[in-house]
């Protein structure tokens, strides 16, 4: 089955720096990669995600880049905000199958 | 649209007291229902899911059952609660692409 990396598990970060945040994925028929952030006591909510045939896509201060042939797939905060301070979660999924998740990373943006 | 209610949003439970937890989605036919839970950290670990109705798939062994008497149901349950089954739990559902979560219940046990 699938298996997903994420890294860092923590990652603390000045108001306006840059955040990055890796994930690899090991099913190279994997071809949906959705990156989700869940808000302290809340649900995790999409924020963005990407297809086997794209290679970024970006919306506002996030983006998302895939490397397909060494699977592995990042997201990217920039300037980045108090309120984003949260758990960050990328998922990998092959077709209709059980999307797998990674671990989460905590992200904290000190103002 | 699809939208998906989970319930309880809280709950508090005695050791050894029995467990029902219910989710529904609206707005979609034959879905995907998972069952998650977040214990200590922040890892989402998959309990169940199923691909219809009586349906389901057990990811780890555990004192947990699942089940699915209709389409849009999915019902998560415990004859004799622990104090291990503390935790947020999530219901979602997906789409051919991706997950949408309902609320979560955060259970604890005492």
């Amino acid at each position: 089955g699938e298996n997903v990396e994420q890294h860092p598990s923590t990652l603390s970060v000045q108001e306006g720096d840059s955040a990055v945040i890796k994930c690899t994925y090991s099913d190279s028929a994997s071809n949906y990669f959705p990156w989700y952030k869940q808000e302290l006591g809340k649900r995790p909510q999409l924020i963005i995600d990407i297809r086997s045939n794209v290679g970024e896509k970006k919306d506002q201060r996030i983006a998302v880049t895939l490397n397909k042939t060494a699977k592995h797939f990042s997201l990217h905060i920039t300037e980045t905000q108090p309120e984003d301070s949260a758990v960050y979660f990328c998922a990998a999924r092959r077709g209709s199958y059980i999307p797998t998740f990674g671990r989460g990373t905590s992200l904290i943006v000190h103002p | 649209s699809q939208t998906i209610h989970q319930w309880p949003a809280t709950l508090v439970q005695p050791v050894g007291s029995p467990l029902s937890l219910e989710c529904t989605v609206e707005g979609t036919s034959n879905p995907n229902l998972y069952w998650y839970r977040q214990a200590a950290g922040r890892g989402l670990q998959l309990l169940f899911y199923s691909v219809g109705i009586g349906q389901i798939s057990s990811e780890v062994p555990q004192n947990l059952s699942a089940s699915r008497p209709q389409d849009r149901q999915f019902i998560l349950s415990s004859k004799k609660l622990l104090l291990s089954d503390s935790g947020f739990y999530l219901c979602a559902w997906s789409s051919a692409s991706e997950a949408f979560f309902g609320q979560g219940t955060r259970l604890t046990v005492v």
